[in-house]
């Protein structure tokens, strides 16, 4: 079975904090993604990454970065955390091309920011 | 804009009875389509999906979604709901572009089941 692990199921930290949240798949994945999901906004795009060192942002980008080293991992970052990063995050990869495949979720982290 | 709606927020079914969510898009062209579904706590999990030909697609678990160009919808559905179908249910649908090509998600449509 593919497998994406997130390193962590619940995370509290305090305020201007630096977060990392981790993924890694198993499958050898082109693409990663990290979507953050809140109740009534479904799931929103952070940061995906198609390629090692290669990055790119969706549509809610700002707060947050990335790192892609190497294939199998990628990494979230909160720089200074804040409360309304509090949310639960879920990491996704694919190969390519991701419609003939769609994703394959790790089991999220949901973070609180106090 | 590409962007896809499930118009129902919350839907509750009996135990049994046959269920239908319901899934619109808008796009251009034709897309991408799939169903995931999230149990409480969990990641989400892939039903299935469509990109080309027989536009009646069976799932896992008993789910099958039919997609209706027509009507730009893609509803899943389910002849007779178990409790454990219990869950959060999205129909993300995928764009073309460079590189990686991104799922985009609607709400999600919270399934309960009575007794």
């Amino acid at each position: 079975d593919v497998k994406v692990t997130q390193s962590s199921r619940y995370l509290v930290k305090r305020t201007g904090e630096k977060v990392f949240l981790e993924c890694v798949q198993d499958m050898d994945h082109e693409n990663m993604f990290w979507y953050r999901q809140d109740p009534g906004l479904g799931l929103r795009l952070i940061y995906f990454s198609y390629d090692v060192k290669m990055k790119e942002k969706g549509d809610i980008p700002e707060g947050y970065s990335v790192s892609r080293e190497k294939k199998e991992r990628f990494s979230l970052i909160l720089e200074s955390a804040s409360t309304n990063q509090t949310s639960m995050y879920l990491c996704a990869s694919s190969f390519n091309p991701v419609r003939q495949y769609g994703y394959t979720f790790g089991s999220g982290t949901r973070l609180t920011v106090v | 804009a590409q962007s896809v709606t499930q118009p129902d927020i919350h839907i509750t079914v009996s135990e049994g009875a046959s269920l239908e969510l319901r899934c619109n898009y808008s796009y251009g062209a034709t897309p991408y389509l799939f169903w995931y579904v999230q149990s409480p706590g969990q990641g989400l999990q892939l039903l299935l999906k469509y990109f080309s030909g027989d536009t009646l697609v069976q799932g896992i678990k008993g789910f099958e979604a039919e997609f209706k160009r027509s009507q730009s919808s893609f509803n899943l559905r389910k002849p007779s709901v178990h409790w454990s179908d219990a869950a959060e249910y999205f129909c993300p649908f995928m764009y073309s572009g460079g590189g990686a090509d991104g799922l985009t998600f609607g709400k999600g449509t919270h399934l309960i089941i009575q007794p």
